[in-house]
């Protein structure tokens, strides 16, 4: 069974710091995807990043940083020079593209609150 | 309007009503999705339909019955809820399932009260 740990529940940090959010998978499965999302308080999900299992190239886009690392089963996210406006839940989530033709499931972890304190 | 947009935005019934959940995605997508978020809990998906099909009704209560008129709307009718279905209600559209990685895309979400 795939299952997703975000063991940080809530992080506070002030606006500029650089911040990493954590997220290990478990999967039996060969090819898999992860997802990022956030939620700001409006309620939302908001997708961030979608990365193949083949595909372990890290990724970066603005502020953002995705470090996927198959050899721990974690697929990091970072947040640099952090501002009030990341202050949201990010959720990090898992589907399994050989799950009985059910690839459109996905296993959320449980989310890390983020807030950014001016 | 761009995306998935969800209809109201916020709703308080009491049990007895009858009421019901909008959802319109302007993505040209195949799939829709029904999810449920309650407070401390993962998100819980409970209905999803391809091309107006249903492909999965994961054990929800018949209290709970989708509608798939097209590929752009989605509803969820709500007859007879107890105050324990009081959560946030997120419809979702993808492009399309079982071809190959498939990103859903969330509205905005409905904030259910069930009195």
């Amino acid at each position: 069974a795939q299952k997703v740990t975000q063991a940080q529940t809530e992080i506070s940090v002030v606006e500029k710091e650089d911040v990493t959010l954590d997220c290990v998978y478990e999967t039996r499965d060969t090819t898999y995807y992860l997802f990022w999302y956030k939620q700001p308080p409006s309620g939302e999900l908001v997708f961030l990043i979608r990365r193949n299992s083949f595909d372990e190239q890290n990724e970066i886009s603005g502020r953002y940083s995705w470090n996927f690392q198959k050899s721990t089963s974690s697929f990091n996210f970072t947040i640099t020079a952090s501002q009030v406006v990341d202050s949201a839940v990010y959720f990090c989530a898992l589907s399994e593209a050989n799950s009985g033709g059910s690839n459109y499931k996905l296993t959320f972890g449980k989310g890390t609150l983020l807030t950014v304190n001016p | 309007e761009t995306g998935v947009t969800q209809t109201p935005r916020h709703l308080v019934m009491g049990m007895t009503n009858k009421k019901s959940l909008k959802c319109e995605q302007h993505l040209g997508h195949n799939a829709m999705y029904w999810y449920k978020q309650s407070a401390k809990k993962p998100l819980e998906l409970m209905f999803v339909y391809s091309l107006e099909e249903r492909v999965e009704n994961n054990s929800v209560p018949s209290r709970f019955s989708p509608e798939c008129p097209n590929s752009s709307h989605l509803f969820l009718h709500l007859h007879t809820l107890q105050p324990e279905d009081s959560a946030l209600y997120l419809c979702a559209s993808s492009p399309a399932l079982n071809q190959g990685p498939d990103t859903q895309y969330f509205g905005p979400g409905t904030r259910l009260t069930v009195l």
